[in-house]
């Protein structure tokens, strides 16, 4: 079955820590992989997206992610994490055939303590 | 300014109570589709149009319509609303087929009693 999981539900991060955010997905099809963020009371903005090519892609805001398809996963990274990166992050997938549709992951709620 | 627009943002109804939520966008796109997202299940499919008049179903349809007259506007119809159904709905759309980015509403806070 397709799906995507996303193992954190909570994660806290000191500003000006790293971060990374965990996706893996399964999926039967060559994968197209998205990252999006959901700050409260709004709706989602895409931060990256990855459909073929280099494996590491740049994103928005100064996120990234690395495409690894030995281990199915896209995990999201940050170097350095400002107060204004709190909000909860969804991963996605997709595939190139037509009419098919994006699955979500259950999504990571990202806090930033000072 | 390009965009998604949803309404109403808030609604509160009762059991049965015939609703509609608009979703309008004015990038020309093809592609539209609504989510609805539930605490602990993140986002889920209900339906979503390839082009006018050409509709289908997503990942959970039932209790939902839609309709694509025109390009621009996806309208999600509830006929019997019911308690679970009580979810936050986005509306979301994009040029061509799903890979394109998706642009998202604000989102419909949906109450039903």
């Amino acid at each position: 079955a397709q799906s995507v999981t996303q193992p954190d539900i909570h994660i806290t991060v000191s500003e000006g820590a790293s971060l990374e955010l965990r996706c893996n997905y399964s999926y039967g099809a060559t994968p197209y992989l998205f990252w999006y963020v959901q700050s409260p009371g709004q709706g989602l903005q895409l931060l990256l997206k990855y459909f073929s090519g280099d494996t590491l892609v740049q994103g928005i805001k100064g996120f990234e992610a690395e495409f690894k398809r030995s281990q199915s996963s896209f995990n999201l990274r940050k170097p350095s994490v400002h107060w204004s990166d709190a909000a909860e992050y969804f991963c996605a997938v997709g595939s190139n055939q037509a009419g098919t549709a994006l699955i979500f992951g259950k999504g990571t709620t990202l806090s930033v303590s000072s | 300014e390009a965009q998604v627009t949803q309404n109403p943002r808030y609604l509160i109804t009762v059991t049965g109570k015939k609703l509609t939520v608009t979703c309008s966008q004015n990038m020309n796109h093809e592609y539209m589709s609504w989510y609805r997202q539930d605490p602990g299940l993140g986002l889920r499919q209900i339906y979503y149009s390839m082009n006018v008049e050409v509709t289908d179903k997503g990942d959970v349809p039932e209790g939902y319509k839609v309709s694509r007259k025109e390009k621009r506007n996806f309208p999600l119809i509830l006929e019997s609303p019911s308690p679970n159904q009580t979810s936050l709905y986005f509306c979301a759309s994009a040029q061509g087929d799903i890979q394109e980015t998706q642009y998202f509403g604000p989102g419909t806070r949906l109450l039903v009693l």
